[in-house]
């Protein structure tokens, strides 16, 4: 089955830098890429996915690539802020309705 | 639209006992999944249902798992007896036929075993 390895497992940074947390997978049928935050406390939420048709995609302040030829793929964080701490988890899929695989989660840490 | 609710948020139960945990999908979702997160570690998959049916349970992790998902609608999943490393979270999610816009979760049911 698929596996995903992601890090760091922790990151702190300073408030305005950029934070990157890097995802592999295992299984080259996989064409979904999701990434969920999850605030302490509340439910994982999706913010930003991208499919394996796509090599990047922005929104606003986040960034996602994805290398399918190297079955890696990251988030990009720009001018972080302390609402940005968070635990960040990747995630990839056969789409459709297919289970999800999900990393081990990185816990960031934005310092003001 | 209402969002995924699980009931309860918290339990509590001592190992041996029986504990219900309860998930109700957004209306009209077709897919429902079971996840657990153990311990800070990744969110693992237990199963899936498309509408009443277990689509892919492979997750699930020995015959104390019980879920079920009568008429389509909302879905529970059992755990009896419980064992101390069944302590984590709990969480269900939701999405769409053909699972498009990614998973909408639910806030989780923290479940401790003592």
């Amino acid at each position: 089955g698929e596996n995903v390895e992601q890090h760091p497992s922790t990151l702190s940074v300073q408030e305005g830098d950029s934070a990157v947390i890097k995802c592999t997978y295992s299984d080259s049928a996989s064409n979904y890429f999701p990434w969920y935050k999850q605030e302490l406390g509340k439910r994982p939420q999706l913010i930003i996915d991208i499919r394996s048709n796509v090599g990047e995609k922005k929104d606003q302040r986040i960034a996602v690539t994805l290398n399918k030829t190297a079955k890696h793929f990251s988030l990009h964080i720009t001018e972080t802020q302390p609402e940005d701490s968070a635990v960040y988890f990747c995630a990839a899929s056969m789409g459709g309705y297919q289970k999800v695989t999900f990393g081990t989660g990185t816990k960031l840490q934005v310092i003001p | 639209e209402a969002g995924v609710t699980q009931f309860p948020s918290h339990s509590v139960i001592e190992k041996g006992q029986t504990v219900t945990l309860r998930c109700d999908p957004i209306s009209g979702h077709d897919n429902l999944y079971w996840y657990r997160r153990v311990m800070g570690k990744e969110i693992k998959f237990l199963l899936h249902f498309v509408k009443e049916s277990k689509q892919d349970e492979s997750g699930m992790p020995n015959n104390r798992f019980l879920a079920e998902r009568t008429g389509g609608t909302y879905s529970t999943l059992k755990v009896q007896p419980a064992e101390l490393e069944d302590s984590g979270v709990y969480f269900c999610a939701s999405s769409q036929a053909q699972g498009r816009g990614g998973y909408t979760f639910g806030s989780g049911t923290r479940l401790t075993v003592v």
